[in-house]
């Protein structure tokens, strides 16, 4: 069974500041896909950024960007130029495609993250 | 274009009583998902569906049903609500082929007492 774990249960960060978030999983597959989605005050479940195992260019979306490390599965999220409204729970999620298709989510509980005017 | 929507967007049970979440999405989307977020933690998948008519089991489907007459709809039926059941619960939709995005509904926050 694939698992996520997330180390940081809460992060701070300086607005205009920098700050990583640390997704590890486990899993057998070769296949596989990999996110991180926001959750603001809102509840809203926002995708922020995907990643393909299969290839070895880190995604990029805007300020935000992953260190993606097949062997060491692990999967790191990048916030570059911090604003307030990135205040939010970070979660990380596993996806393996079953057949080309959807295969199931499997989170890590989150990392809870406050930007700091 | 309202994308997924949820209702009630909360409500109080006591224990013993049942009732249905509301699920409907206009994407045209083929798989639909219900997850449960227990406080610090992450979500958990509770039941899944491919298409109209097709369901399947997740990671924590005890104490919950579902059904899937139509592309749009998904809704979930709690029975005999217990307090291990308190949670938020999130339905979800996606097209089927690939890793494409799932969108998320709002949310249902549930308390039973």
């Amino acid at each position: 069974a694939q698992t996520v774990t997330q180390s940081q249960p809460e992060m701070s960060v300086q607005e205009a500041e920098t700050v990583t978030l640390s997704c590890t999983y486990d899993t057998s597959e070769n296949n596989y896909y990999l996110f991180w989605y926001k959750q603001p005050p809102s509840r809203q479940m926002i995708l922020v950024i995907r990643q393909e195992a299969y290839k070895q260019q880190n995604a990029t979306e805007n300020r935000f960007s992953v260190n993606f490390q097949k062997a060491a599965k692990s999967f790191s999220l990048k916030i570059s130029d911090s604003q307030l409204g990135d205040t939010a729970m970070y979660f990380c999620a596993f996806m393996k495609l079953v057949g080309g298709s959807q295969g199931n989510l499997i989170f890590g509980k989150g990392t809870k993250l406050s930007v700091k005017p | 274009n309202a994308g997924v929507t949820q209702t009630p967007k909360f409500r109080i049970l006591k224990i013993g009583q049942s009732m249905t979440l509301q699920c409907t999405q206009d994407m045209n989307h083929n798989y639909m998902y219900w997850y449960r977020q227990d406080p610090g933690m992450g979500l958990k998948l509770i039941y899944y569906s491919v298409g109209a008519g097709i369901t399947d089991k997740g990671e924590v489907p005890n104490g919950y049903n579902v059904s899937r007459s139509t592309t749009e709809d998904f809704p979930l039926r709690l029975e005999l609500a217990a307090p291990s059941q308190t949670s938020v619960y999130f339905c979800a939709s996606s097209t089927r082929q690939g890793a494409n995005e799932q969108y998320f509904g709002p949310g249902t926050r549930l308390t039973v007492t």
